[in-house]
């Protein structure tokens, strides 16, 4: 079964603070992994995709499979990153996308 | 394009009633699918589908019922609501299974 774990439900830092967001996933197969965004008042959308390895807002994330972990980097956080994160999996058939249960990133002034 | 639209944006129910949410897109996505948001237990699949006349069952199926005779639209019916049912529902699509997916702006239930 596919299971997301982000262990921490809010995340507060300062502006200008390096941020890790942490994400672990259960999966047997080879998983496709995802971080999805949601800005206040807006839709939840895609922030990055392990498979593009691309950098978005400042924020990369790196899949380690022997930690089973694709923890979400920012180096300095700035406040229009507050938001609520999500990782999220898809399995090898490219159905099903489990989501984490979310962390909320408040960055202060 | 208007992406991914949802109706109706607010919904209050009295429990043992049903309707359907509505779901549409004007992408020409393939892929299909349903989410409830609720507090602590982020975004769970209810169900979704891989292309028209094609559906499957998510983490969360019970009480709810899919049908996709096209490809633009993806209702979302509630057989009998529940208190249980109270949630945030969320459409999304993509072009394919495994790509980005598109999300609705959600549809905020309420079953008393």
């Amino acid at each position: 079964a596919q299971r997301v774990t982000q262990p921490e439900k809010l995340l507060s830092v300062f502006k200008g603070a390096p941020v890790e967001l942490k994400c672990n996933y259960s999966y047997s197969g080879s998983p496709e992994l995802f971080w999805y965004v949601q800005y206040s008042r807006q839709r939840l959308q895609l922030l990055l995709r392990h498979i593009s390895r691309e950098s978005i807002k400042g924020f990369t994330a790196d899949l380690n499979k022997g930690e089973t972990s694709f923890h979400l980097k920012k180096p300095f956080a700035q406040e229009e990153d507050s938001a609520m994160y999500y990782c999220a999996l898809m399995n090898t058939g490219f159905q099903k996308l489990v989501f984490g249960t979310g962390t909320r990133l408040l960055v202060s002034p | 394009n208007a992406g991914v639209t949802q109706t109706p944006k607010f919904q209050v129910l009295k429990t043992g009633q049903s309707m359907t949410l509505q779901c549409a897109q004007d992408m020409n996505h393939e892929y299909m699918s349903w989410y409830r948001q609720d507090p602590g237990m982020g975004l769970r699949l209810i169900h979704y589908s891989v292309g028209a006349g094609i559906t499957d069952q998510g983490e969360v199926p019970n009480g709810y019922n899919v049908s996709r005779s096209t490809t633009e639209d993806f209702p979302l019916r509630l057989l009998s609501a529940a208190p249980s049912q109270t949630s945030v529902y969320f459409c999304a699509s993509s072009y394919r299974g495994g790509d980005e997916q598109f999300f609705g702006p959600g549809t905020r239930l309420t079953v008393l």
